[in-house]
């Protein structure tokens, strides 16, 4: 099992461009996560899916959209990008919500 | 606002010297307390969930403690494969954010 998967694992993007993060998981679990991680900050829930179909505002949500596909995959979308979106992006998973989750290997995304 | 704070920032300890990572916490009804290890360059670790104050769970040479305003990550004769960064996070009863404290940096020096 490759557990939870994040494509790219790097990027660099200018001001105003728009791309999507793209996670998968083949634990078939029910919610999935999208944080970010900033030096000092810890980790801070952008979105998440507590099931499929359903999607939910975190701790950080504007400037992001998220899209459940389905069971396995939980994309995020920055429509137009600034420098102050430059961070680290994991990608995680629960088989219920509440529950310990299993985290990607990240997105190391840089805004310029 | 559920809250966490990590203590101490860094930590450096010589193999086999034991220690405690404190994890302090605000939060309005406790769903759950994680800990998660974190190496360079990959996503954090599921280490331990515990519940209640008082709960206590073992992994090796990590132990984790819970009381009602915080709990501690033991580490009994650490090695030094054991450095990495140790997060904390608590899950409340009223929100459906898991709040990550920023975690400790942990060297283990042979």
């Amino acid at each position: 099992n490759a557990g939870v998967t994040q494509t790219p694992k790097f990027q660099v993007l200018k001001t105003g461009q728009s791309m999507t993060l793209q996670c998968a998981q083949d634990m078939n679990h029910n919610s999935m996560y999208w944080y970010r991680q900033d030096p000092g900050m810890g980790l801070r829930l952008i979105y998440y899916s507590a099931s499929e179909g359903t999607t939910d505002k975190g701790e950080v949500p504007n400037g992001y959209n998220v899209s459940r596909l389905n069971k396995r995959e939980f994309s995020l979308r920055l429509e137009s990008a600034a420098p102050s979106q430059t961070s680290v992006y994991f990608c995680a998973s629960s088989d219920r919500e509440y529950n310990e989750q299993f985290f990607g290997p990240g997105t190391r995304l840089t805004v310029l | 606002e559920d809250q966490v704070t990590q203590s101490p920032e860094a930590l450096r300890l010589q193999e086999g010297e034991s220690s405690s990572l404190n994890c302090s916490y605000t939060v309005s009804g406790l769903r759950g307390l994680f800990w998660y290890r974190q190496d360079p360059g990959k996503g954090p670790e599921f280490l331990f969930t515990l519940y209640s104050a008082g709960e206590e769970k073992e992994k090796e040479r990590l132990k984790a403690t819970l009381t009602k305003k915080e709990s501690f990550l033991h580490i009994t004769a650490p090695k030094p494969e054991d450095s990495a960064t140790y997060l904390c996070a608590v899950q409340g009863v009223f929100n459906n954010d898991m709040r990550f404290g920023a975690g400790t940096r942990l060297t283990v020096k042979p």
